[in-house]
């Protein structure tokens, strides 16, 4: 069964700091992978998606993943934060069974200036 | 284009009662998904709906029900609420359901059992 895990629940990251995000998936074919952002008391916001192609996917708001078949990765970056991107994020793997998204628990941005 | 509109954006209900949360999809999409969100389980899939058909389930009790619409509007019901039930109910919606196609999320319902 796919299964998603972020080993990070908190990350704290300076304003104008790189920022990276883990997510590590299982599932034994090729995946659909996706990041989600939500601010609090909003739902989710697709910031990007993984089909097939090039590994290096760009984002809405600066971010890009790139996905790495060999260590199961899809791991989210972004070269300079902004204060405005504290926010929770989930990495999501589908697939398996039709549209059915998998997430993993999600990790909490805070941005300190 | 309009979102995924979720009404009503907070209930609170108290145990044993039912709730019936709604959902309307973006204009054109044909696949409607549901997720419960909390804190000590996070987000998992309840089931979709695709052309008034639920075409696929997760791991939920039978008390949690839905139905689609022919306009692509979905309900989702839950009878004999428990305190467990307490969440944020997500729906979403896609084209058509297929795996490539990204789902569309509504700031959700907040569902709080007293």
């Amino acid at each position: 069964a796919q299964s998603v895990t972020q080993p990070d629940i908190h990350i704290t990251v300076s304003e104008g700091a790189s920022l990276e995000l883990r997510c590590n998936y299982s599932y034994g074919a090729t995946p659909y992978l996706f990041w989600y952002v939500q601010s609090p008391g909003q739902g989710l916001q697709l910031l990007l998606k993984y089909f097939s192609g090039d590994t290096l996917v760009q984002g809405i708001k600066g971010f890009e993943a790139e996905f790495k078949r060999s260590q199961s990765s899809f791991n989210l970056r972004k070269p300079s934060v902004h204060w405005s991107d504290a926010a929770e994020y989930f990495c999501a793997v589908g697939g398996e069974y039709g549209n059915k998204l998998v997430f993993g628990a999600g990790t909490i941005l805070r941005v300190k200036s | 284009k309009a979102g995924v509109t979720q009404t009503p954006r907070y209930l609170i209900k108290t145990r044993g009662q039912q709730v019936t949360l709604s959902c309307s999809p973006i204009s054109g999409h044909r696949s409607v998904s549901w997720y419960q969100q909390t804190p000590g389980q996070g987000l998992q899939f309840l089931f979709e709906y695709f052309s008034e058909t639920q075409r696929n389930k997760g791991n939920f009790p039978g008390r949690f029900s839905g139905r689609q619409f022919s306009n692509s509007r979905s309900e989702m019901n839950v009878s004999t609420l428990e305190l467990g039930d307490s969440a944020l109910y997500l729906c979403a919606s896609s084209l058509e359901g297929a795996p490539n196609q990204p789902q569309h999320f509504g700031d959700g319902t907040r569902l709080s059992i007293l």
